[in-house]
C-alpha cells in the first residue's frame, strides 16, 4: 500500500549539533506536513509544504519538499534541549487525499 | 515497531445514522489515545484525548455528545459519530501512546468517513 517512510528512527545529538530527518513517499504527494510531539504530549502541527521544491524556514528549522513531491526533510541547525521530541511527517496522497504518517524520528539532545 | 490499526479503513453511511471507528494498539498497551480529524488539505485537528478507564477530554469546539469516545481497555478506543451528517465527512485518525519512557506515539492508518 501507499507508505511514507521516515528515517532515522532515533537520533541522539550533542547540543549545538545539527539534525535532519527525512521522509520518502512511494507515491506523489499533494502536500506534506510536519508535526512535533514533545514527550508525553500529542503531535503539534509545525508546517505544511505544498509546492514542488518548496523551502520554508522557522527560526532554526528548515523544511524542504522535493522536486518530485515524493520526499521531504526537516533540518534543525544548532540543536537545543528544547528541540527534544519526536518529529513526524505526514503526506497527503495525491490520488486519494488520504494522509499517511511517517513513523517519526525521536530526537534526544545531550546538554 | 509498534502497530496501531483502525477499522474500518473507509465507510459510507447515510445521514442520520451512527458510525463507530475502532483504534487498536496491536502489540503494546496504550493508556492514552488521541483522536484527530483532518479536513481536505489541512492539518490534523485534535478532537479529544482518550484515557483508559476515564472520560475523554475533548478539545474546545468538539461536541462530546456527537463524537462519543470510549476507551474500555488498554488496547482499544472507539470513536462513534452519532447522527452523522454530510459535514462530518472527513478523515479520522487515531494515535496511541506508550505510557512512560520513551513516550512514543504511533498513528493509525486513518478512516475515511463519507456521509451521504
Amino acid at each position: 500500500g501507499q507508505q511514507v517512510m521516515q528515517i532515522p528512527q532515533y537520533q541522539h545529538v550533542q547540543e549545538g549539533e545539527d539534525f535532519t530527518t527525512y521522509c520518502n513517499s512511494s507515491t506523489t504527494l499533494s502536500n506534506i506536513q510536519w508535526y512535533k510531539q514533545r514527550p508525553g504530549g500529542h503531535p503539534v502541527f509545525l508546517i505544511q509544504l505544498v509546492k514542488s521544491g518548496e523551502v520554508k524556514k522557522q527560526k532554526r528549522l528548515t523544511f524542504q519538499f522535493g522536486e518530485a513531491k515524493k520526499n521531504s526533510s526537516l533540518h534543525i541547525t544548532a540543536t537545543q534541549t528544547t528541540d527534544v521530541g519526536t518529529y513526524f511527517c505526514a503526506g497527503l496522497m495525491d490520488n486519494n487525499n488520504d494522509m499517511r504518517f511517517g513513523a517519526g524520528t525521536r530526537l534526544t539532545v545531550k546538554p | 515497531g509498534a502497530v496501531v490499526s483502525q477499522h474500518p479503513s473507509w465507510v459510507i453511511c447515510k445521514s442520520g445514522t451512527s458510525v463507530k471507528i475502532e483504534c487498536r494498539s496491536l502489540d503494546f498497551q496504550a493508556t492514552t489515545m488521541f483522536w484527530y480529524r483532518q479536513f481536505p488539505k489541512q492539518s490534523l485537528m485534535l478532537m479529544a484525548t482518550s484515557n483508559e478507564g476515564s472520560k475523554a477530554t475533548y478539545e474546545q469546539g468538539v461536541e462530546k455528545d456527537k463524537f462519543l469516545i470510549n476507551h474500555a481497555s488498554l488496547t482499544l478506543s472507539t470513536l462513534t459519530v452519532t447522527s452523522a451528517h454530510p459535514e462530518d465527512s472527513s478523515f479520522y485518525i487515531c494515535s496511541a501512546g506508550r505510557t512512560g519512557w520513551p513516550y512514543e506515539q504511533y498513528f493509525g492508518p486513518g478512516t475515511r468517513l463519507t456521509v451521504t
